[in-house]
């Protein structure tokens, strides 16, 4: 089975740095996901992380390490409408490569 | 423009009234799945298809039934619908591979009665 954790809120304010951290325990891990779904609206594409490391792109970046089944997301200079939920997914090796999505992190930015 | 779009958008029916939500792309892709959203549980694979005439079952398949005769089109069937599928379904489709990020249509929220 697969088990995926994030944080169910944080809360963080305007112009500062936050970081949504994931861990995950699956049989055979591929990769990871990171998507932004804001409130009533479909989830959109951040980042995607196979290999160990930092992927910076913009205000946000996103880390894995393979060997801890942990990974977070990076967010700078936050804005306002940064203020959604934050999805951490993973695929596996072997399978549909069609991810599994945790619960998801609700940001709250505030000014 | 690509797109994947999901009809209705919103529905309000009653138990044992077969309904379809329909699925349809544009980006010629392979992989479309369905999920979906409840408060606290978030996204969960209901079912999946890697090409056409290729469906399996994800976490959640109980009440649900899926069809890829076309590539474009993948419709979700609730046979006879009871309250506890009172959610927000969502289609997504991506090209077949490991790196390829999901294209999630609009969302469609059913509450059955």
């Amino acid at each position: 089975g697969q088990n995926i954790d994030q944080p169910t809120e944080m809360t963080a304010t305007e112009g500062a740095i936050v970081q949504i951290n994931c861990t995950y325990q699956t049989s055979g891990f591929n990769g990871l996901f990171w998507y932004q779904q804001h409130a009533g609206e479909a989830p959109t594409f951040l980042s995607y992380n196979v290999l160990d490391g930092l992927e910076e792109k913009g205000r946000f970046s996103s880390f894995l390490s393979r060997s801890k089944g942990y990974s977070y997301l990076l967010l700078k200079e936050l804005q306002m409408k940064d203020s959604a939920s934050y999805l951490c997914a993973v695929t596996l090796s072997g399978g549909s490569y069609i991810p599994t999505f945790g619960r998801g992190t609700s940001l709250i930015v505030h000014p | 423009e690509a797109q994947v779009t999901q009809n209705p958008r919103y529905l309000i029916t009653v138990t044992g009234k077969k309904l379809t939500v329909t699925c349809s792309q544009n980006m010629n892709h392979e992989y479309m799945s369905w999920y979906r959203q409840d408060p606290g549980l978030g996204l969960r694979q209901i079912y999946y298809s890697m090409n056409v005439e290729v469906t399996d079952k994800g976490d959640v398949p109980e009440g649900y039934k899926v069809s890829r005769k076309e590539k474009r089109n993948f419709p979700l069937i609730l046979e006879s619908p009871s309250p506890n599928q009172t959610s927000l379904y969502f289609c997504a489709s991506s090209v077949a591979g490991d790196n390829q990020p999901q294209h999630f249509g609009d969302g469609t929220r059913l509450s059955i009665l």
